[in-house]
C-alpha cells in the first residue's frame, strides 16, 4: 500500500541544523509532489514547503526561507527536508505528506519528534 | 503568508449539525478552488475529510460536506457523532504554489 516512513526523533541544540528524511513506497516516487508540514507541541499545523521528485523543484513558505532545503534521492525513494539555525522555536513534530490530487494530502508520514535545546 | 483564520473552537449535541470556517483572502481562499479539510485527533496523523472544497476521498462519510463563498470555505458536519470530536484544520493554495493552513478548530460533541 502506499506508504511514507520517516525517520526517527531527534534532538537538537540551538544553531544546529536537522536532516529528515521520508521514505516513500507503494506508488511511482516521482509522479507526486510531497509536503512537508510540522505542529508544535499543543499548537496548530504549519506547511513548510513543497517538493516535486520529478523535477527537483521546490517551493517554500515564506517564513522558512533561507533556512529550508528540500532534495530526494531516487535511488531509494526518499525525500529529505534540512532545516538549519534551529532555535527552540523549532521544537515539533515534521510530518511529509504526499499530493495525491492538489491539495488531496495522502498519506502522511508516522511524523518525526524533533526537540531543540541546550 | 498569513495562516487563514479559523474559530478555535466549535459545539454540538450528537445528531446536530456544525459548519466551521475558515476565512483567507482574494490571494489564497477566494483566487482558487483548492480548500481541503484534515481532522486531526489527539496523538494521531491528520486525515483528510474533504479537498478541492467539495470532495470527498473515499471512506468519508457523506455527513461532511465543504462549500465555498468568496474569500471563506466551510465545513459542515451533519449528524454528529461522538467520534468526529477531534481538530480541524482548513488548508488552501496560494500564490506561487505554496500553500496555507488555518489555526484549527476543536470540534467538540457535548
Amino acid at each position: 500500500q502506499v506508504q511514507l516512513l520517516q525517520s526517527g526523533t531527534e534532538v537538537k541544540e540551538p544553531g544546529a541544523s536537522l536532516k529528515v528524511s521520508c521514505k516513500a513506497s507503494g506508488y511511482p516516487f516521482t509522479r507526486y509532489y510531497i509536503h512537508w508540514v510540522r505542529q508544535a507541541p499543543g499548537q496548530g499545523l504549519e506547511w513548510m514547503g513543497i517538493f516535486n521528485p520529478r523535477d527537483d523543484t521546490t517551493s517554500y513558505a515564506q517564513q522558512f526561507q533561507g533556512r529550508v532545503i528540500m532534495t530526494r534521492d531516487t535511488s531509494t525513494d526518499t525525500v529529505y527536508m534540512q532545516l538549519s539555525s534551529l532555535r527552540s522555536e523549532d521544537t515539533a513534530v515534521y510530518y511529509c505528506s504526499r499530493d495525491a490530487a492538489f491539495g488531496l494530502f495522502d498519506p502522511w508520514g508516522q511524523g518525526t519528534l524533533v526537540t531543540v535545546s541546550s | 503568508q498569513s495562516a487563514l483564520t479559523q474559530p478555535p473552537s466549535a459545539s454540538g449535541s450528537p445528531g446536530q449539525s456544525v459548519t466551521i470556517s475558515c476565512t483567507g483572502t482574494s490571494s489564497d481562499v477566494g483566487g482558487y478552488n483548492y480548500v481541503s479539510w484534515y481532522q486531526q485527533h489527539p496523538g494521531k496523523v491528520p486525515k483528510v475529510m474533504l479537498y478541492e472544497v467539495t470532495k470527498r476521498p473515499s471512506g468519508v462519510p457523506d455527513r461532511f460536506s465543504g462549500s465555498k463563498s468568496g474569500n471563506t470555505a466551510s465545513l459542515t458536519v451533519s449528524g454528529l457523532q461522538a467520534e468526529d470530536e477531534a481538530d480541524y484544520y482548513c488548508t488552501s493554495y496560494a500564490v506561487s504554489n505554496t500553500w496555507v493552513f488555518g489555526g484549527g478548530t476543536k470540534l467538540t460533541v457535548l
